[in-house]
């Protein structure tokens, strides 16, 4: 079974901050990862994907990268905005499970003006 | 864009009802899931279904059951509501065999069981 981790649990950071957010995983034969962004009361909205064969994608000012060697994914936010205030998810998807997700538990982050 | 909507956004319910979630997406998608999400428990996948008439459990599926009569359509039936099944339900869609391509969610639909 796959297990995502996200660290930190939450973050709170001043408008204008570069940050990153982590995500793990235990079992590395995926065939992609997924960044998703839920507002308060709202459903998901997938930000980027990363392909197994890739390392980077970039979104504006969103940039994610993926080492499936160490399990790890990083979602980097440059500039940070308190628009950007939100739960952010990442998922991942083993080889042969249909195209079932498995997801982290978020990290919360709050912008600041 | 990949629309999918779920077909109330707050419902009330009580105990021993039997209760339809639905959802429906207009990508024609082949892969289809229902989730549930709680404070502290995350993201739980209840069901999926990779074509018409197929289902498959989850993680959580105890007191659940699925229905696929057409691709765009998928239904979470809760065969008789109870209190440890409010959550905010979430559905997605993704097309294709395999992950290749990203899920898309609705809005989800807040279920309280009184």
């Amino acid at each position: 079974k796959q297990e995502v981790t996200q660290i930190p649990a939450a973050l709170s950071v001043p408008e204008g901050e570069n940050l990153v957010l982590n995500c793990s995983f235990t079992d590395s034969a995926i065939y992609n990862l997924q960044w998703f962004r839920q507002d308060p009361g709202k459903g998901l909205t997938s930000l980027l994907l990363i392909q197994s064969s890739q390392r980077e994608q970039t979104s504006g000012r969103l940039n994610a990268s993926l080492d499936k060697s160490s399990g790890r994914s990083t979602l980097y936010i440059a500039a940070s905005q308190p628009g950007d205030s939100a739960t952010y998810l990442c998922a991942t998807h083993r080889g042969s499970t249909l195209g079932r997700l498995y997801f982290g538990r978020g990290t919360q982050l709050t912008v600041w003006p | 864009d990949v629309k999918v909507t779920q077909s109330s956004r707050y419902l009330v319910k009580r105990t021993g009802e039997k209760v339809f979630l639905e959802c429906v997406q207009d990508m024609d998608h082949e892969n289809m899931f229902w989730y549930r999400q709680d404070p502290g428990l995350g993201l739980r996948l209840i069901y999926f279904s990779y074509d018409v008439k197929m289902k498959e459990k989850g993680d959580i599926p105890e007191g659940y059951s699925v229905s696929r009569e057409k691709k765009e359509r998928f239904s979470l039936i809760l065969e008789s509501a109870s209190t440890n099944q409010t959550s905010m339900y979430l559905c997605a869609s993704s097309s294709g065999q395999g992950a290749q391509k990203p899920q898309h969610f609705g809005d989800g639909t807040r279920l309280s069981i009184l």
